[in-house]
């Protein structure tokens, strides 16, 4: 099955500075990758999508790229901010649409 | 206002002491699944629904079951707990499969003493 690794685990920042969060995948067949994020005490939300037939998705401050030739897709938030402190999670799907496989996390910090 | 419930939200429960814990979405949604998320092992899908009556093992299956009598309700029974069942547990549900936003609910913690 699946096998997605996620780092780093812990990412600490200053307001104002970027942060990149990468994931790598095994199965060369997945073909959607999601990011979702968890505040305390929430349960996780969508922020950021993308699908294997594109290279770059931005939303604002949050930007997702995809290396399908590398099996890695990575995270990058710029201009960060307090309210960006919480934990990430990527996940890919493959073939079925029947799962998602996650990530094991990213605890961001944003200092001030 | 469209979101998935789950109870209790926090429970506390002792080895071998059959519990459910139920989800409910209001978003006529096709998709639900549940996940256990532990400290440094991320999420992990224990089952998922495709649709009524269509149930399916995810990656950490042992010692749950599940039930998919309506479209809307997705209870995990755990039939013996035990303390490596205690973890925080996620309900999610989606339009239509994985390839779609996953609404969560808000967690049920649980712990097997």
């Amino acid at each position: 099955g699946e096998n997605v690794e996620q780092h780093p685990s812990t990412l600490s920042v200053q307001e104002g500075d970027s942060a990149v969060i990468k994931c790598t995948y095994s199965d060369s067949a997945s073909n959607y990758f999601p990011w979702y994020k968890q505040e305390l005490g929430k349960g996780p939300q969508l922020i950021i999508d993308i699908r294997s037939n594109v290279g770059e998705k931005k939303d604002q401050r949050i930007a997702v790229t995809l290396n399908k030739t590398a099996k890695h897709f990575s995270l990058h938030i710029t201009e960060t901010q307090p309210e960006d402190s919480a934990v990430y999670f990527c996940a890919a799907v493959t073939g079925t649409a029947s799962k998602l496989t996650f990530g094991t996390g990213t605890r961001l910090q944003v200092t001030l | 206002e469209a979101q998935v419930t789950q109870n209790p939200r926090y429970l506390i429960t002792v080895t071998g002491k059959k519990l459910t814990v139920t989800c409910s979405q209001n978003m006529n949604h096709e998709y639900m699944s549940w996940y256990r998320q532990d400290p440094g092992l991320g999420l992990r899908q224990i089952y998922y629904s495709m649709n009524v009556e269509v149930t399916d093992k995810g990656d950490v299956p042992e010692g749950y079951k599940v039930s998919r009598k309506e479209k809307r309700n997705f209870p995990l029974i755990l039939e013996s707990p035990s303390p490596n069942q205690t973890s925080l547990y996620f309900c999610a549900s989606s339009i239509q499969g994985a390839y779609n936003e996953q609404f969560f609910g808000p967690g049920t913690r649980l712990t097997v003493l």
